[in-house]
């Protein structure tokens, strides 16, 4: 079975620019989540959606925007560019969300993509 | 003080050694735990999850949890070359983490397997 799957690989952009990262989940899973990883630190929390809905937003500025699709595919927006924002974008994908007050279960866990390698110049 | 601390190391340990791995976390709260491994320029790779407190084994890889310590510890028994990566401690499920499925990472802690 195909894993969760990004595009692209690595984008090179200029302060100002907008760009889109695109991700592809696991089959049959419904839930979609971005992180920020930056060099030396681990991933960050951006967002997390579950059918069509954002569920969770972690604490990134109005610039990152994202939407997830009928078919649980998700993009992840990020407009004005900042040097900062270079990083690698990680897409996991998870079979449910699971809301507080759920039991927590394998089927809420987190499987990640192989990023996408932003560069901001 | 951080949700997730992990010594960012690097930690050395020699081939066919227990490697062990440490992580505390801020919000009692948690409900889920997991490891991950990072090898360099790729995506964590999942390794263990742990949602009660004990010891939860799989292979070469137990995972422990303390609740009450807020504490949770990787142990990677006859450690070989190819672990050698950095593995993070994740920690979801928290109210003063956002709840859910949100994961809340440490730093990572690198890990050298020396022959």
């Amino acid at each position: 079975d195909a894993g969760v799957t990004q595009s692209p690989t690595h984008l090179i952009k200029t302060r100002g620019q907008q760009v889109t990262l695109r991700c592809s989940p696991i089959s049959g899973h419904k839930s979609v989540s971005w992180y920020q990883q930056v060099l030396g630190q681990g991933p960050q929390f951006i967002f997390q959606y579950y059918e069509k809905e954002e569920r969770g937003r972690g604490n990134f500025p109005d610039r990152f925007s994202a939407r997830q699709f009928p078919n649980y595919s998700s993009e992840l927006n990020v407009n004005a560019l900042l040097l900062g924002d270079s990083a690698l974008y990680l897409c996991a994908s998870s079979l449910v969300f699971r809301g507080l007050a759920g039991a927590p279960s394998r089927t809420d866990t987190q499987y990640f993509g192989p990023g996408t390698r932003l560069t901001v110049l | 003080q951080k949700e997730v601390e992990q010594n960012s190391g690097p930690l050395s340990v020699p081939e066919g050694a227990i490697a062990s791995l440490n992580c505390t976390y801020s919000d009692r709260g948690s409900q889920s735990f997991f490891w991950y491994r990072q090898y360099s320029g790729k995506s964590p790779e999942l390794i263990m999850s742990i949602y009660s407190n004990g010891d939860k084994e799989d292979g070469r890889f137990t995972a422990q949890l303390n609740k009450a310590s807020q504490y949770v510890s990787l142990l990677i028994r006859d450690s070989q070359p190819s672990d050698s990566a950095t593995y993070l401690c994740a920690v979801g499920g928290g109210i003063l983490t956002g709840g859910g499925n949100k994961l809340t990472f440490g730093t990572g802690t690198q890990l050298k397997v020396e022959l």
